[in-house]
Formats: structure tokens, sequence, C-alpha cells
């Protein structure tokens, strides 16, 4: 996948706990992106990098947060999980000239909250 | 919402055969894209087609754009039982703020 590593690649959690996925990525690249995946809604994007220490908002930010102290990390934060927060997240990074194309993306991470 | 909508939603066919999924778009956009996801697996970029062009293949691929009419076709000639995915088109906005994905179509190539 494009030298990028999900981690976890699976959690479980409860209601109210904070949860961090991390996504690694070895390509260098400019861009880093945070998406979930759902039945019914295809992917919608959640927060984006273009930089280090340089992010910016999506579509269905509420409830997350993210850093990238470094250009091969870029972690996604939810603060205290809820159950609607229950999805498969996928991390995506791009270095063409421009933001938003040719995305590769990781393998994804199932989460769950109970 | 400048989501793509894929038609149609899944389309079940014989290796060999051709299959089409088209998707239609609300806005003006600058490119279009086309990704596909095998189950449990993370999206692939297939191919790219800018707002001024007509036609791009690569491959089996062929994909086309007709701006007028706010919507592509991709067409995967002589396909394979491999080509079973979902495929998604995404939109990208004229300011390159946004990449919009549209929710799929599911494809089944049978031997």
């Amino acid at each position: 996948d494009a030298g990028i590593t999900q981690s976890p690649r699976h959690k479980v959690t409860e209601t109210g706990t904070p949860v961090t996925l991390r996504c690694h990525q070895t390509e260098n690249h400019r861009y880093m992106y945070w998406y979930r995946q759902d039945p019914g809604h295809g992917l919608r994007l959640i927060h984006y990098s273009y930089g280090v220490k340089d992010t910016d908002k999506g579509e269905v930010s509420d409830g997350y947060s993210v850093s990238r102290s470094k250009t091969e990390d870029f972690l996604l934060t939810l603060e205290s999980a809820t159950s609607s927060q229950t999805s498969v997240y996928f991390c995506a990074i791009s270095d063409q000239g421009r933001l938003n194309e040719k995305l590769f993306f990781g393998s994804g991470t199932q989460l769950s909250v109970l | 919402s400048q989501q793509g909508e894929e038609d149609p939603q899944a389309l079940s066919i014989q290796e060999g055969e051709n299959a089409t999924m088209n998707c239609s778009y609300k806005t003006s956009i600058n490119n279009l894209q086309w990704y596909r996801q095998n189950s449990g697996r993370g999206l692939v970029h297939l191919i790219l087609i800018r707002s001024n062009e007509r036609e791009k293949h690569s491959g089996r691929l062929r994909v086309t754009l007709d701006t007028s009419k706010k919507s592509s076709s991709l067409l995967i000639t002589a396909s394979r039982a491999a080509d079973t995915a979902s495929y998604f088109c995404a939109t990208a906005d004229t300011g390159f703020q946004k990449l919009v994905f549209g929710t799929g179509t599911r494809l089944l190539v049978s031997p």
C-alpha cells in the first residue's frame, strides 16, 4: 500500500475513552488525509495536512483532532469516543503539485466504539 | 453537495464481458478520479481525467468525461474475476479544496 502503515488495524473501545490512530508513511509525501468510510456514505474527509504542523478540517471534523509533528506521521485522535464514530478509518497520502490528486490509501483501521 | 453518484450500485457480469459504470456530479470540477477498492482493503487510484479532457485510457480502462452533462463513465474491457471490487468516482472542485467520493459501484465478475 505505497509505503503507508496504519495502526492499529482493529480496535474496540468504550464510549467516552480517548483513541489515537496512527498513520506512518515512508514516501516523504507532502499531503496526508484521514477519511472515514461508512455504508451509504462513501468516504468522507475528516482532516488533512499540507505539511508539518499544517492541518485543516474536512467535511466531518467534529469530535476529531489531528497532529503532524513529522512529515511521516499523521495522528488522528478521538478525544472522547462515541458510538457514531464506529467506522473504518483510512489514511491517505499524495504528493502531486496539487492537493487532492492521486491519493494512495492505507489498509484501514476498523474501530468499534461500544 | 458535490458528491458523485455512481450508477449502477451493483453490477454482475461474466469474465470476458465489458463493464460500464457511471458517475454524475453536481458542480464544476477541476478533475474526476476513479478508484478501486477490494474487500477489506484501501482504495487504489486508477485514473484521473481533467475537466478539459474528454477521454482517457489506461490498459483495459477507458474513462470519458462530459462536463456539459456533469457525468463520467468508466469502462473495463474484457473483465476478469480479479476485477471484482467496488469502484468509486471522486470529484475535485475547481479550488482543489475538496475531493468528494461517491458511494461506489460493486462489480462482481464471475468465472
